[in-house]
């Protein structure tokens, strides 16, 4: 079954550092480029980061670079997000995506929240 | 920034009708726009990429068009399982990955 499952979310202040993890299964993961997305409460999509195969790549939304590190382990078909100094406005379900030849997104996790409150 | 602009913000439509949802771009992205649907409590669900080749497992009654700056998703004979926020998303000139705000479709 092909499948990604996020998980590592949870309650942070404000300031604070959480790390997500993506695990992939059922389907070739080191061959896709992969991505993190966000949706904060009631509101759409926001592209976070990205790397490509082999992890070298990686680009960033302007609203969290130099906060957030993208990161992936092929041996271990999974994904990392890395958040440090987080922010009030960083609340959101963050789902894990992958994409194949161009950058739509094929398959996506199921999400996890991460809420950022003191 | 490639901006994406979706119109309507909410459309309405009977059962078996046809909807016609848009999304603009802020300049030209050629044919690399994808269209998602999300249901509550789900993540999005790819529908639509390359501006018109549909998605594995996608029914027919989805089809997607347009280029340039000008796209559009249509859903014909909608059925009450329709009923989502539907994105449209670009990846030409990228970094950032740009979204559309969404349109969300109501079956009466």
């Amino acid at each position: 079954q092909v499948q990604l499952v996020e998980s590592g979310g949870g309650v942070v202040q404000p300031g604070g550092s959480l790390r997500l993890s993506c695990a992939a299964s059922g389907f070739a993961f080191s061959t896709y480029a992969t991505h993190w997305v966000r949706q904060a409460p009631g509101k759409g999509l926001e592209w976070v980061a990205f790397t490509r195969y082999g992890g070298n790549d990686k680009y960033y939304a302007d609203s969290v670079r130099g906060r957030f590190t993208i990161s992936r382990d092929n041996s271990k078909n999974t994904l990392y997000l890395q958040m440090n100094s987080l922010r009030a406005e960083d609340t959101a379900v963050y789902y894990c995506a992958v994409s194949d030849s161009g950058s739509h997104f094929e398959i996506w996790g199921q999400g996890t929240l991460v809420t950022v409150s003191s | 920034e490639v901006v994406m602009t979706q119109s309507p913000g909410t459309l309405s439509v009977s059962p078996g009708e046809r909807g016609t949802l848009s999304c603009r771009a802020s300049q030209s992205v050629s044919s690399n726009v994808a269209w998602y649907q999300q249901k509550p409590g789900q993540a999005p669900r790819l529908l639509i990429y390359d501006a018109s080749t549909r998605a594995t497992g996608i029914p027919d009654r989805f089809s997607g068009g347009g280029s340039v700056t000008e796209f559009t998703l249509t859903i014909s004979s909608l059925q009450s399982e329709d009923s989502a926020v539907y994105y449209c998303q670009q990846y030409s000139n990228w970094p950032p990955i740009t979204f559309g705000q969404g349109t969300r479709l109501e079956i009466k």
